[in-house]
């Protein structure tokens, strides 16, 4: 089976722009969890989706902004794009709803502000 | 509001030594713990994770960890490190079964031959 798909792998945008991040989540799971890593830093949680609906949300501006298709895939947007911005964006599913303990992670998009 | 350090930023062990990461949290309860390690361009691998019964818990690639609830912390061991466990290791905390994971900023480990 295949793991989660994160597209694309990476992506060059500058300020100001908005930017569209895909997760595919593994066949049969319905959660899907978007978090930001930072060059030199953890992960940082952004978003959490099951069955459509947004179950938590991060600390983060309303510039960010997911949601999540009946398929379950799930698509990250970003909003007048920040040099702050830039980082590795990860995408995790689970079959679980809000669980943290089985968590299956993609290998991330990694944007660049420019 | 819960966090989690890693003290140290970078370890360097040779092939074959013990290894051991620090990792401590704070927060009121017993969270539910975690360590991932990640690869370059490589997403997040749970290597073990902490609920609740035995505080030593035993991972895959022969690693370990042991919570101690008096120092607040959850260190990451293994007895002999091999080549290929030169990563970035990442110590997470959650506050309950659900919900978010809050990262530490990671320990990279290189091994030396």
């Amino acid at each position: 089976d295949a793991g989660v798909t994160q597209s694309p792998t990476h992506l060059i945008k500058t300020r100001g722009q908005q930017v569209t991040l895909r997760c595919s989540p593994i066949s049969g799971h319905k959660s899907v969890s978007w978090y930001q890593q930072v060059l030199g830093q953890g992960p940082q949680f952004i978003f959490q989706y099951y069955e459509k609906e947004e179950r938590g949300r991060g600390n983060f501006p309303d510039r960010f902004s997911a949601r999540q298709f009946p398929n379950y895939s799930s698509e990250l947007n970003v909003n007048a794009l920040l040099l702050g911005d830039s980082a590795l964006y990860l995408c995790a599913s689970s079959n679980i709803q809000g669980t943290s303990e089985k968590l299956f992670f993609g290998s991330g998009t990694q944007l660049s502000v420019l | 509001a819960q966090s989690v350090t890693q003290p140290d930023i970078h370890i360097t062990v040779s092939e074959g030594a013990s290894l051991e990461l620090r990792c401590n949290y704070s927060y009121g309860a017993t969270p539910y713990l975690f360590w991932y390690v990640q690869s370059p361009g490589q997403g997040l691998q749970l290597l073990l994770k902490y609920f609740s019964g035995d505080t030593l818990v035993q991972g895959i690639k022969g690693f370990e960890a042991e919570f101690k609830r008096s120092q607040s912390s959850f260190n990451l061991r293994k007895p002999s490190v091999h080549w290929s466990d030169a990563a970035e290791y990442f110590c997470a905390v959650a506050p309950n079964q659900g919900g978010k994971l809050i990262f530490g900023q990671g320990t990279e480990l290189s091994v030396k031959p």
